[in-house]
């Protein structure tokens, strides 16, 4: 069974731009959740989606969205990047939405400048 | 919210001796305490997991336990091995992803 797939693995862009990931869940999951990895604060909960629809949303501002299509297949987008946005996104699938178990994909690696 | 401690953030170990992580955490009604494994240039996996019903767990090499009363939990790793070397995380939830802490990591190496 393939995994987490996440597209691109590195992404550069410059303050103000926008970007957009990708993330398709393992076969059969319907939730998918975006965690952003740093050095200094971790792993923070971004939010949840399950059934085309947000179920959950951690601390982060309105600049942090996405969405989530009919085959489970995610995107996450940031608009105005600003500096303290490069970090690691993580995507994590699971199978049902609030499961406990996650699995993650290897993430995209998000450079600011 | 939750708030989870782990110690030590740093470990190093001679192969096939025993590794401990610790974790705390504040929430009392916390019941899911999984561990991620992450290596480099890859996502954390899943590696053990434990529920507040149950004190210990173990899975081969590796084990966890859990206590409740004094809200604090611990990888065990034994006969460790290099291929053990990455970063650990704990982590605490009420049993939705959405409120699930993590550990700020303990980076493992496993000196040959």
């Amino acid at each position: 069974k393939a995994g987490v797939t996440q597209t691109p693995r590195y992404l550069i862009k410059t303050r103000g731009q926008q970007v957009t990931l990708s993330c398709s869940p393992i076969s059969g999951h319907r939730s998918v959740s975006w965690y952003q990895q740093t050095p200094g604060q971790g792993l923070q909960f971004l939010f949840e989606y399950f059934s085309e629809t947000q179920r959950n949303k951690g601390n982060f501002p309105g600049r942090f969205s996405g969405r989530q299509f009919s085959n489970s297949r995610s995107e996450m987008n940031v608009s105005t990047l600003e500096l303290g946005d490069s970090a690691l996104y993580l995507c994590a699938s699971s199978w049902g939405q609030g499961a406990e178990k996650l699995f993650f994909g290897s993430g995209t690696q998000l450079s600011v400048l | 919210g939750e708030n989870v401690e782990q110690h030590p953030s740093t470990l190093s170990v001679q192969e096939g001796d025993s590794a401990v992580i610790k974790c705390t955490y504040s929430d009392s009604a916390s019941n899911y305490f999984p561990w991620y494994k992450q290596e480099l240039g890859k996502g954390p996996q899943l590696i053990i997991d434990i529920r507040s019903n149950v004190g210990e767990k173990k899975d081969q090499r590796i084990a966890v336990t859990l206590n409740k009363t004094a809200k604090h939990f611990s990888l065990h790793i034994t006969e460790t091995q290099p291929e053990d070397s990455a970063v650990y995380f704990c982590a605490a939830s009420r049993g939705n992803n959405n409120d699930m802490r993590f550990g700020a990591g303990t980076r493992l190496t496993v000196k040959p």
